[in-house]
């Protein structure tokens, strides 16, 4: 079990908006920051929110995310069939002194 | 451009040992924390170590604590990761990963493509 909650998984038809959540505890999201990454099967990880808002260079605006408390989401708007992936949440966590991960949330395009 | 090409993954028995390389290129090694990731099968991302710019801190996560240790050596830009003890909960793709600042706790910006690692008898 994950110490970052997310749900397994997320649905949407091309141009339409997905939006995926994070849930952790005041140790991590709570206190640090959090960020997000896109997976394909087979590929490397990809850098695609860092500092709970930030967009690398080259990762397309239609990615935004946002922080309250001990909670993020991961919005995707205007959905591509390119988007279709695996998407992780990741956080310090400062008990733990280590990071943490969500289960992921895997998105499909319909 | 940030390359990090990963090695040393095979098939090894329960209880043996085995060391994964990252050769790291594009940018200044020594100036950046480094991480080890898994995935095992059907599973999600796992961390699994963290190594500061100098080698000087490191984190693991609990599954691997006191079995793995991870090193660096800036001259050679080369990240290791030496597993002792293994298991089979410990079959996965591992991943070395870059970080975005000296510390270790920013981001993971650059990944390699990952070696597998099969613990099996």
């Amino acid at each position: 079990q994950s110490v970052l909650t997310q749900p397994p998984s997320a649905s949407g038809t091309p141009g339409q908006r997905v939006t995926i959540s994070c849930s952790g505890r005041n140790s991590n999201i709570g206190t640090t920051t959090v960020n997000w990454y896109q997976h394909l099967p087979g590929s490397a990880p990809r850098l695609l929110i860092y500092t709970n808002t930030q967009r690398p260079s080259g990762v397309p605006d239609r990615f935004s995310a946002s922080k309250s408390g001990t909670s993020a989401s991961l919005a995707i708007s205007g959905l591509q069939s390119e988007d279709e992936a695996d998407y992780y949440c990741a956080a310090w966590d400062d008990s733990l002194n280590g990071w943490v991960f969500g289960g992921g949330t895997k998105l499909t395009v319909l | 451009q940030v390359q990090l090409v990963e090695s040393g993954g095979g098939v090894v028995q329960p209880g043996r040992s085995l060391r994964l390389s990252c050769a790291a290129s594009g940018f200044t090694f020594s100036s950046y924390a480094m991480h080890w990731v898994r995935q095992a099968p059907g599973k999600g991302l796992d961390w699994v170590a963290t190594i500061s710019y100098d080698g000087g801190v490191k984190y693991f996560a609990d599954s691997v604590k006191g079995r793995f240790t991870i090193s660096r050596d800036n001259s050679k830009n080369i990240l290791y990761l030496q597993m002792n003890s293994l298991r089979g909960e410990d079959t996965a793709v591992y991943y070395c990963a870059k970080d975005t600042f000296l510390t270790g706790t920013s981001a993971f910006d650059s990944w390699g493509q990952g070696t597998l690692v099969t613990v099996s008898s």
